[in-house]
C-alpha cells in the first residue's frame, strides 16, 4: 500500500522542549515537504527537499531543522527556539519531473503545553 | 510569501445545491491543484490542472484553468453531506521553483441535510 505516514497524530510537548515529528514514504518520491497549518490559513512550506542529503529552507523555517538521509524520510525537528510551536503539521512528497504533484500524510497536531 | 485569493471563505448550502469556489492571483501558473481536507486529516488530491483553458472532471466536481493562467474555479454539483470540508486551491508559479506550491486559504463548505 503505497503512501506517506507521518507519526505520533498527536504530540504534547512542555515549553523549551525539541520535539521531533516522523513523516516517511513510500511512493519513491524524490521531493519532500513539511508544511504547517494554523486555524483558517493556507499552508505555509517549512522546509523542503528534492533529492538526499539536501534541503533548503521554506518561508518559515526559523525554529525548525529538518535532515534528508533517506530517499524515505523526512523527519521535522520543531526546537524550543519556534515560539509559537502548537500546530497541525503537514508532510507531502512529488515527483521531481513531470507534472511534480503533490501528496500529503494525515498530519501531526503539535499542541505545547 | 505569495499566497492565492481564495474565496469564499466559507460556504452554507442546502443538500443538492450546487457549489462554486474559485482563486486568483497576479502571477501567471503554469499548474492549478485542487485539494480537500477533512477535520483532523491531510488534503486529499482532487483535481490537477496544467494548461490554459482545461476543464477537467471528477463525478460531481468540475475545474477550469483560466484563460488568462491568473484563476481557477472548482464548482460542485447536486452537493451531498459529505462534500463537508475545507477545499484548497495550489498553484505552481510559471518559472517558480520546481515542485514547489502556493496555497490558498481555503474554502470551508458546510452543507445542510
Amino acid at each position: 500500500d503505497g503512501g506517506i505516514t507521518q507519526s505520533p497524530k498527536y504530540l504534547f510537548r512542555k515549553e523549551g522542549q525539541n520535539v521531533t515529528l516522523s513523516c516517511e514514504q513510500n511512493l519513491n518520491h524524490d521531493a519532500m515537504y513539511w508544511y504547517r497549518q494554523d486555524p483558517g490559513q493556507g499552508l505555509r512550506l517549512i522546509y523542503y527537499s528534492q533529492i538526499v542529503n539536501d534541503f533548503q529552507k521554506g518561508d518559515i523555517a526559523e525554529g525548525y531543522s529538518v535532515s534528508r538521509e533517506k530517499k524515505e524520510s523526512f523527519p521535522l525537528t520543531v526546537t524550543s527556539a519556534q515560539k509559537n510551536p502548537t500546530a497541525f503539521y503537514l508532510c507531502a512528497s512529488s515527483t521531481t519531473s513531470g507534472h511534480n504533484e503533490q501528496f500529503f500524510g494525515p498530519g501531526t497536531r503539535l499542541t505545547v503545553l | 510569501g505569495q499566497q492565492l485569493n481564495q474565496s469564499p471563505q466559507s460556504m452554507f448550502i442546502q443538500e443538492g445545491e450546487d457549489v462554486s469556489m474559485n482563486c486568483t492571483s497576479s502571477s501567471i501558473f503554469n499548474t492549478w491543484l485542487w485539494y480537500k481536507q477533512d477535520p483532523g486529516e491531510g488534503p486529499v488530491l482532487l483535481i490537477a490542472l496544467y494548461k490554459a483553458g482545461e476543464l477537467t472532471s471528477n463525478g460531481r466536481l468540475t475545474a477550469q484553468f483560466g484563460i488568462t493562467r491568473k484563476d481557477s474555479f472548482l464548482n460542485i454539483s447536486a452537493s451531498i453531506p459529505s462534500d463537508v470540508g475545507i477545499y484548497f486551491c495550489a498553484g505552481r508559479i510559471y518559472g517558480g521553483s520546481q515542485g514547489n506550491l502556493i496555497f490558498g486559504k481555503g474554502t470551508k463548505l458546510s452543507v445542510k441535510p
